[in-house]
């Protein structure tokens, strides 16, 4: 089966930094991926990282560790419409697309 | 280039009743992935489709049952309502040469 955690909320303040932590232990690995959710919309993409290491893209970073089942999406210099959900996600299988989400952590930026 | 569209958006249906929901994925898309979203058990996967065939399954009842057509769209039907299966239904797709997944906007199913 497959087990993925991740915190269920954290607050910050706008211009901050956060760390959202992911740990998983599935069957298989074959990528990680960030997804944001706005309230009453579908998720988007975000990051994916399949090696061991920090992928860098704007504001955003992730970065994996395989050895460890770890993760982390890090968001800097926040802004007021950050306040979402993060979804850490996994595809364990190399021939497929099923991906297997954990729970989601509600961020919410104040000014 | 457009995004991934469902209809219908919103559906309100009664216990028993059956009901199909329809995605159409990106242009030149091939796999189609369905997923359930709820507050308490987040998003969950149900199916996925590539070329007509459906390459993986989760966890859950055959109520729930799927197909893909050769256009790539994709439909999702439920039979035998409960009121459990209230969710956020979501569809995604993805090209075979990339990692992620495109979501459509969902449908929202209200059983009661």
């Amino acid at each position: 089966g497959q087990n993925i955690d991740q915190p269920t909320e954290m607050t910050a303040t706008e211009g901050a930094i956060v760390q959202i932590n992911c740990t998983y232990q599935t069957s298989g690995f074959n990528g990680l991926f960030w997804y944001q959710q706005h309230a009453g919309e579908a998720p988007t993409f975000l990051s994916y990282n399949v090696l061991d290491g920090l992928e860098e893209k704007g504001r955003f970073s992730s970065f994996l560790s395989r050895s460890k089942g770890y993760s982390y999406l890090l968001l800097k210099e926040l802004q007021m419409k950050d306040s979402a959900s993060y979804l850490c996600a996994v595809r364990a299988a190399t021939n497929d697309y099923k991906l297997s989400f954990g729970a989601g952590t509600t961020v919410t930026v104040r000014a | 280039k457009a995004g991934v569209t469902q209809t219908p958006r919103y559906l309100i249906k009664t216990r028993g009743q059956q009901v199909t929901l329809s995605c159409s994925p990106i242009s030149g898309h091939r796999s189609v992935s369905w997923y359930q979203q709820t507050p308490g058990q987040g998003l969950q996967f149900l199916f996925e489709y590539f070329s007509e065939t459906q390459r993986n399954k989760g966890n859950f009842p055959g109520r729930f049952s799927g197909r893909q057509f050769s256009n790539s769209r994709s439909e999702m039907n439920v039979s035998t309502l409960e009121l459990g299966d209230s969710a956020l239904y979501l569809c995604a797709s993805s090209s075979e040469w990339a990692h992620e997944q495109y979501f459509g906007p969902g449908t929202r199913l209200t059983v009661t």
